[in-house]
């Protein structure tokens, strides 16, 4: 199946530095690109879209200057949590779609821990 | 809008135990279905799912069945293991959108 990666899979930083997630399709071209969250115990809660060469939608709620969303290309999306607060710290999922079909392909997930 | 609603956890069965976990939905459309694992740290795999009324998915044991009169997508399983502890997610996307909207989870511990 369809393989996508994040990096890190960890990252601890400092209140007020910014981190950068990336998510990359590996043997697949994404059309689409999904960043999610998801708290301790809860389901994933979907931040934004981002799709190859345009502007990410966000979901309401979702502050887009803190959440930097960039999809350069067809294999990579990138997420920059700005100026991150210990609130920031979360589980950071993101998943690719390609054009054949409906499926989304998960990564494994970023940690983020902002101390 | 759309949403997911699935079985409150945690869930705590024996080993060789019989599963169901229950999903409901609610859509605008004719949604497609779907069932996600995740294993502790680790992010989500697609376990099992199902494009139309009356379709069943399976796979590693485990089944659903797409129930449109009933709105319900449950999920089941004869025999469970113990490497089966994971959190479970029901979710649902719609021919006309992409993206997924994800039931709360719920958590099965099996104890051997």
């Amino acid at each position: 199946g369809a393989v996508v990666s994040q990096h890190p899979s960890w990252v601890i930083c400092k209140s007020g530095t910014s981190v950068k997630i990336e998510c990359r399709s590996l043997d697949f071209q994404a059309t689409t690109m999904f960043w999610y969250r998801q708290f301790p115990k809860q389901s994933l809660m979907l931040m934004a879209t981002s799709n190859e060469g345009s502007k990410a939608t966000y979901e309401q709620g979702v502050e887009k200057d803190k959440f930097l969303i960039n999809h350069a290309s067809l294999t990579l999306s990138t997420l920059t949590v700005t100026s991150a607060h210990p609130e920031d710290s979360s589980f950071y999922i993101c998943s690719a779609k390609g054009e054949r079909n409906n499926e989304q392909f998960f990564g494994p997930g970023t940690r983020l821990t902002v101390l | 809008g759309d949403s997911v609603t699935q079985m409150e956890g945690p869930v705590t069965l024996s080993e060789e135990a019989f599963l169901t976990i229950n999903c409901t939905y609610t859509a605008t459309g004719y949604p497609s279905l779907f069932w996600y694992v995740q294993y502790p740290g680790e992010g989500l795999q697609l376990l099992l799912k199902a494009t139309k009324a009356d379709d069943k998915g399976s796979n590693k044991g485990f089944e659903a069945t797409y129930r449109k009169e009933t709105t319900s997508f449950h999920l089941e399983k004869g025999s469970v293991q113990v490497s089966d502890s994971a959190v479970y997610f029901c979710a649902l996307t719609l021919s006309s959108a992409r993206q997924l909207t994800f039931g709360s989870g719920t958590q099965l511990t099996v104890l051997p």
